[in-house]
Order: C-alpha cells, then sequence, then structure tokens
C-alpha cells in the first residue's frame, strides 16, 4: 500500500509568488493533517480535514494561508503571497479516525524556501 | 488539558550502550501514547504506541516503552545502540480520535 505522498518534494520561489504544496493520503484514511516544522518552533499543527471538513484550522498562521480538500484522496496548502518566513519543511499526515487507536502515518514532506 | 514533555533536547550515547528518552504527559483523559522517529531529511515514522493494553509496548528496531500511569511517563528505551538510531524521537500524546500533541522532540547522537 502506498504511503501518504506529497509534492513537490522541494521548492524554491520568491517573496510574493503563490505556493501550492499537494497531498494525496492512504487510501481509506478519513482525517488528514498538515503540518509545519521549523527549528525554532518545531511541529505545529496548521488544520486537519475529516471526512474532507476542515475540523480545526486554529492553527493556520493568517490568511495568507488556506487549505482544501476536494475529495478523500487529494489536498492542498496554498500560501499566498509568500513570505521568507514561511520557509519550512511542510507534512502532510493522514489516519483512519479511531477513538482509541488511531495513528499518524506521514508524508516525506514539502521543504519550502522563500527568497 | 493534555500536553506532553520530553525532558531531554538533546541525548548523547555511545554506539552498544542503552538509550532512554524521556517523556511524560498530562492528560484528562486516557491518552493512547506513540514515539516516532524522523531521520534527517524524512517524515515522521510510527516506533511504537501504547493503546490501553499491555503497559511495557515493543516497537520497531529493538525499542521499547513502559507506560506507566502512576508517573504519567512513557520512556523510550533501547538495550543497545546502534549508529542508525541517530534521529529526532517525538513523543506524542492521542486523545479522543483526532486530537494529537506532539512533544518538542529528543535528539539522538550515536557516538561510534
Amino acid at each position: 500500500d502506498a504511503g501518504v505522498i506529497q509534492s513537490p518534494r522541494h521548492e524554491v520561489t520568491e517573496m510574493g509568488q503563490e505556493v501550492t504544496l499537494r497531498c494525496k493520503p492512504i487510501s481509506g484514511h478519513n482525517s488528514l493533517f498538515w503540518y509545519r516544522q521549523t527549528m525554532m518552533r518545531g511541529l505545529e499543527l496548521l488544520i486537519y480535514f475529516n471526512n474532507n471538513v476542515p475540523i480545526d484550522d486554529s492553527g493556520m498562521p493568517e490568511d495568507r494561508f488556506s487549505a482544501k480538500m476536494p475529495n478523500a484522496s487529494f489536498s492542498t496548502l496554498k500560501i499566498q503571497p509568500s513570505e521568507p518566513r514561511d520557509s519550512a519543511v511542510y507534512f502532510c499526515a493522514s489516519s483512519r479516525y479511531q477513538l482509541i487507536t488511531g495513528e499518524l502515518f506521514f508524508g516525506e514532506g514539502s521543504r519550502l524556501t522563500v527568497l | 488539558a493534555q500536553s506532553v514533555t520530553q525532558l531531554d533536547s538533546h541525548v548523547s550515547v555511545s554506539e552498544g550502550t542503552p538509550v532512554l528518552l524521556r517523556c511524560n504527559y498530562s492528560s484528562s483523559y486516557s491518552p493512547s501514547l506513540f514515539w516516532y522517529v524522523q531521520h534527517p531529511n524524512k517524515g515522521l515514522q510510527l516506533l511504537l504506541k501504547y493503546t490501553s493494553a499491555a503497559t511495557l509496548v515493543k516497537g520497531i528496531n529493538g525499542f521499547e516503552a513502559e507506560f506507566k500511569k502512576s508517573e504519567t511517563s512513557f520512556h523510550l528505551t533501547k538495550p543497545s545502540a546502534h549508529m542508525s538510531d541517530a534521529a529526532e524521537y517525538f513523543c506524542v500524546v492521542m486523545v479522543t480520535g483526532n486530537q494529537f500533541y506532539f512533544g518538542t522532540g529528543t535528539s539522538l547522537t550515536v557516538i561510534p
């Protein structure tokens, strides 16, 4: 079974440009999470979806960030306009929602550099 | 309130010696507990999980962890460190299915 697939793996862009990160969760998983990882702040939850519906977006830093999940097999995280402080590794993770035994499966991450 | 505290941000051990990475948690509910490992430039990978069954949990690559409710701890151990164990380790608490709380991570260095 394929794992969580993220693209692109690396993105270098200039300040002000739009960035779109993509995620394909594991088939059959109904929860999807976007995390951001930096040296200064560690791993931060940005948003998570349950059955394609955003449940908690309190971690989204500001209006420049938006996330969508149009169907069970695809999600995007968009930054518009991008700023240098957005440079980080962005992880997507998926899980099968269970009350007790759920675990997160992570993608390899998208490393974003904003110049 | 839920929280996770990893007591050491960095741990260094010599190859072949035991590893101990400490984690304490705070939870209003009976939590599920996880350890994840992150190798450089990789995503996080599940090492092991506790979900209210046996309190001593065995994971991959010889790691194990013991859930101690009285101490609210879930420390990760390995009898003999290998060079390939050098990585970042995260302790995670899960409450009610979708609420995951991550520790700040412990960086493990293995000295040859």
